[in-house]
């Protein structure tokens, strides 16, 4: 099961904003770096977000990170229907010794 | 362009093996790690296994510790994960991964994964 706890489901109007939680102890997002993944639908999951808040080239600015404690954020601004997606975070479990990922958030753009 | 392709997916019998690759081109190769990582039809992410740039460092989930191997060859540009005893819980898409970090040299295996092959389904049935 995964180690990491986030939302099933986010939504939002065309335009508007969406923040994804993403819960962990200090073994994971407590002492190490988050990502950000998108999946949509039918393709393989793509780099969003690394190092907590950075963007990969390429990725818009619409997309933001952020982590405090044990716990990360994704937000997505100027929300538009090709952000409907799952989205999910992870990071490396220090007791673990292994990668861990989040459960998975499913934003609709309503 | 950074490629993963996958292959060796397809139906296995419970308590069969099978051996899957992952041909790497597009970057320096053995500057990273790799990783493998599977979804389970219509689930999430789970972090299969991954191997330091050097093969110094292999990792697995507890999910699959003491039935996969994982492997690489620096020379071929490849990545390899064997599956012994597969179960029917096996049955997934896996997904061959790149990590971000270059040399890393801690014992942390997992840092970015900023590329992804399309996967390979195997599924596990009699």
């Amino acid at each position: 099961q995964s180690v990491l706890t986030q939302p099933p489901s986010v939504s939002a109007a065309p335009g508007q904003k969406v923040t994804i939680s993403c819960s962990g102890t200090s073994r994971n997002i407590g002492y190490n770096y988050v990502s950000w993944y998108q999946q949509l639908p039918g393709t393989a999951p793509k780099l969003l977000i690394y190092d907590n808040n950075k963007r990969p080239s390429g990725i818009p600015d619409r997309y933001s990170g952020s982590k405090s404690g044990a716990s990360a954020t994704l937000t997505i601004t100027g929300l538009q229907t090709g952000d409907e997606a799952d989205y999910y975070c992870g990071t490396w479990d220090s007791s673990l010794a292994g990668g861990v990922f989040g459960t998975g958030t499913t934003v609709t753009v309503l | 362009e950074v490629q993963l392709m996958e292959s060796g997916g397809g139906l296995v019998q419970p308590g069969w093996s099978q051996r899957l690759a992952c041909a790497a081109s597009g970057f320096t190769f053995d500057d990273h790690a790799m990783h493998w990582v599977r979804q389970a039809p219509g689930k999430g992410l789970e972090w299969v296994s991954g191997i330091s740039w050097n093969s110094d460092n292999v990792g697995y989930a507890d999910s699959v510790k003491g039935r996969f191997t994982i492997s690489r060859d620096n020379v071929k540009n490849s990545l390899f994960l064997q599956m012994n005893s597969l179960r029917p819980e096996d049955t997934a898409y896996y997904y061959c991964v790149k990590d971000a970090m270059v040399r890393g040299v801690t014992k942390r295996l997992v840092y970015s994964l900023d590329f992804w092959g399309q996967g390979t389904l195997v599924t596990v049935s009699s």
